[in-house]
């Protein structure tokens, strides 16, 4: 049973442009959400997180929106730069379990 | 400040051996994670240490054993390897999930089982 799921493998955008990645859950104990970009051959790399007690949590280009009600939430790249090319990953945790659960990745494309 | 150390970062070794991997958190991190990294299953969380005491272990099989150290190093081991355990070993670090503080990843272990 997967919990965290990114729903599109991938996603191609133009340089300036928004990139906007999604994630959807199904654990209503997560009450920590993640978002990590990974490059090949290198760990994954924080970018942003979010409490649940949040809506929103903007850093730089980087914003994560939640959406408890719909058990969602989105990651928005602004502008979007050839640089961001990578492996997004979502991840969730349960503050209390001590573990990141991870959705399977969205490979951005960012075409100058 | 130095990130995760993860050593050896590749290696080769044959179905029924064993393996240890090593991770060096970040200075001040008491919790080390483990997560196994594969084309088809993604990241998949193996155990977490804190203070050497392990608070929470994955769905794998008894042959990946993981220890903490007291400076806050942590070891993982895979007895009796199989081909199925080729993947992308990572070791994250952390001082604290809250105030937008995530866990910091090493650039892991590539294991190849022949």
């Amino acid at each position: 049973d997967q919990q965290v799921k990114q729903n599109s493998p991938s996603l191609s955008v133009q340089e300036g442009r928004i990139s906007i990645l999604n994630c959807d859950y199904t654990n209503s104990m997560f009450d920590y959400f993640l978002w990590y970009k990974k490059y090949p051959a290198e760990g994954p790399t924080f970018l942003i997180s979010i409490s649940s007690i949040k809506d929103k949590n903007e850093d730089g280009r980087f914003t994560v929106f939640l959406n408890k009600s719909a058990k969602h939430l989105s990651l928005h790249i602004v502008p979007s730069q050839p640089g961001d090319s990578a492996v997004y990953f979502c991840a969730a945790s349960e503050s209390s379990n001590y573990k990141l659960t991870f959705g399977k990745g969205t490979l951005l494309t960012v075409n100058p | 400040k130095a990130g995760v150390t993860q050593t050896p970062r590749y290696l080769i070794k044959t179905r029924g051996q064993q393996v240890t991997l090593s991770c060096s958190p970040i200075s001040g991190h008491r919790s080390v994670s483990w997560y196994q990294q594969t084309p088809g299953q993604g990241l998949q969380f193996l155990f977490e240490y804190f203070s050497e005491t392990q608070r929470n272990k994955g769905n794998f099989p008894g042959r990946f054993s993981g220890r903490q150290f007291s400076n806050s190093r942590s070891e993982m081991n895979v007895s009796t390897l199989e081909l199925g355990d080729s993947a992308l070993y990572l070791c994250a670090s952390t001082r604290s999930l809250m105030d937008n503080y995530g866990y910091t990843f090493g650039s892991g272990t590539r294991l190849t089982v022949v």
